[in-house]
């Protein structure tokens, strides 16, 4: 099993709809997530962290975490064109600090 | 504040070549990470470092070295490139604790 596991995209969503990106993880000991978005031949950057336990909003995007499941998602509420990118899933597994990230879903939101 | 400042961000090798991708960041972060990215897949840990002077493997370690002698850099060392290593690569480093990595810009390899 994949350490951490994306689902499979690419993912096509018309404008003004919910996104919904989702990230499962193999090391029960984890204890903190991150969802990261890249633009085509950019590097990553930091969209939302989530370290407990149920929903954590910021503006458009909320992230949702179950450690019982070892899942964690990312919904994107009014997805707009320019929310067209690749996002990444990164789990920090406990006690080693190693970062590891899943493949990626490719979300294209069409006007 | 640079951040994480990566070269060079192009590069082409010959197979056989070797080369040194250097990394640095001017933030005091604790922890530094080394990934690569092939075209539509997501990041691949190579190496990381917890600290100076220590280091530990990742998921793709092999045909890489790494060191690092001062906080603040974290050079890795490509020995032997084959076409398989051609990749973007990308470095990050984060505080200790719960804390987002930030990365660099990238290096854009290409072994011919």
């Amino acid at each position: 099993q994949k350490e951490v596991e994306q689902n499979s995209g690419p993912l096509s969503v018309p404008e003004g709809a919910i996104a919904s990106l989702n990230c499962t993880y193999s090391d029960r000991v984890s204890q903190s997530f991150f969802w990261y978005r890249q633009y085509s031949g950019k590097s990553p950057e930091l969209i939302m962290s989530i370290y407990s336990n149920g929903d954590k909003e910021d503006g458009r995007f909320t992230a949702q975490l179950n450690k019982a499941s070892q899942y964690v998602s990312l919904l994107i509420r009014d997805s707009q064109p320019s929310d067209s990118a690749t996002y990444l899933c990164a789990v920090l597994q406990g006690g080693s600090e190693k970062l590891v990230f899943g493949k990626g879903t490719k979300l294209t939101v069409n006007p | 504040n640079a951040g994480v400042t990566q070269t060079p961000k192009f590069r082409i090798l010959k197979i056989g070549q070797s080369m040194t991708l250097q990394c640095a960041q001017d933030m005091n972060h604790n922890y530094m990470y080394w990934y690569r990215q092939d075209p539509g897949m997501g990041l691949k840990l190579i190496y990381y470092s917890v600290g100076a002077g220590i280091t530990d493997k990742g998921e793709v370690p092999n045909g890489y070295n790494v060191s690092r002698s001062t906080t603040e850099d974290f050079p890795l060392r490509l020995e032997l490139a084959a076409p398989s290593q051609t990749s973007v690569y990308f470095c990050a480093s984060r505080f200790r604790g719960i804390t987002e990595a930030f990365f660099g810009q990238g290096t854009r390899l290409t072994v011919v």
